[in-house]
């Protein structure tokens, strides 16, 4: 069974830094691709990052190209997202998914998603 | 500001058939990119509903089909069942953003 859970998340203040993991199981995580997305409370789903199987390619958002780090640990079966110089806008539940590719393309589908870690940023 | 549209909400009696729309343009559906579909119950993740367009995962009942012409791509549910009360995303990927977007999502309520 696929199962990925997020942690990580919390209350941190403007300018801050938090760094989120996604630990995963059921499936041979290194075959394959993954992607942060993320919720703000009450609006719909942004895509935030991809990073290939091999964790040799990553891509990000506008939004938060710069301040954000994808990251992957295929000998621990772990995802990362390092978020830094946090602002507001940044609070979202942040959830990691499987892609079915090994790849991370334009043609992803993400078939597995994790329950998401709440970030809330805030003075 | 997404660049895939879809309305806010529809509703429609158990049994009844819905549709949901999914409005893009020439630098993401128009541009031959796939569409996906999430739908997510509340206070739950989002699960995958239709990928590719119109294939569904074994898990997904046949009640749920998918589809894609020109620049829009829909969803419909038929038989609606109390249970189909969630939002529902579409995925697609856009070329001038480089990267993939998803729709404004929509609210199913089984009146």
């Amino acid at each position: 069974e696929v199962r990925l859970l997020e942690s990580g998340g919390g209350l941190v203040q403007p300018g801050g830094s938090l760094r989120l993991s996604c630990a995963a199981s059921g499936f041979r995580f290194s075959n394959y691709a993954m992607s942060w997305v993320r919720q703000a409370p009450g609006k719909g789903l942004e895509w935030v990052s991809p990073i290939s199987g091999s964790g040799d390619n990553t891509y990000y958002a506008d939004s938060v190209k710069g301040r954000f780090t994808i990251s992957r640990d295929n000998s621990k079966n772990t995802l990362y997202l390092q978020m830094n110089s946090l602002r507001a806008e940044d609070t979202a539940v942040y959830f990691c998914a499987k892609d079915v590719y090994n790849f991370w393309s334009a043609y992803g589908v993400f078939d597995y998603w994790g329950q998401g870690t709440l970030v809330t940023v805030s003075s | 500001q997404s660049v895939l549209t879809q309305p806010p909400s529809v509703s429609g009696a158990p049994g009844q058939r819905v549709t949901i729309s999914c409005s893009g343009g020439s630098s993401n559906i128009g541009a031959a990119y796939d569409v996906n579909w999430y739908q997510q119950l509340p206070e739950t993740a989002p699960k995958l509903l239709i990928y590719g367009n119109t294939n569904r995962p074994s898990r997904v009942p046949d009640r749920f089909s998918g589809s894609k012409s020109g620049t829009s791509a829909s969803l419909a549910i038929t038989g609606l069942q109390a249970e189909d009360e969630a939002d529902y995303y579409c995925q697609s990927y856009d070329s001038s953003l480089s990267g993939y977007v998803f729709g404004t999502g929509t609210k199913v309520t089984v009146l």
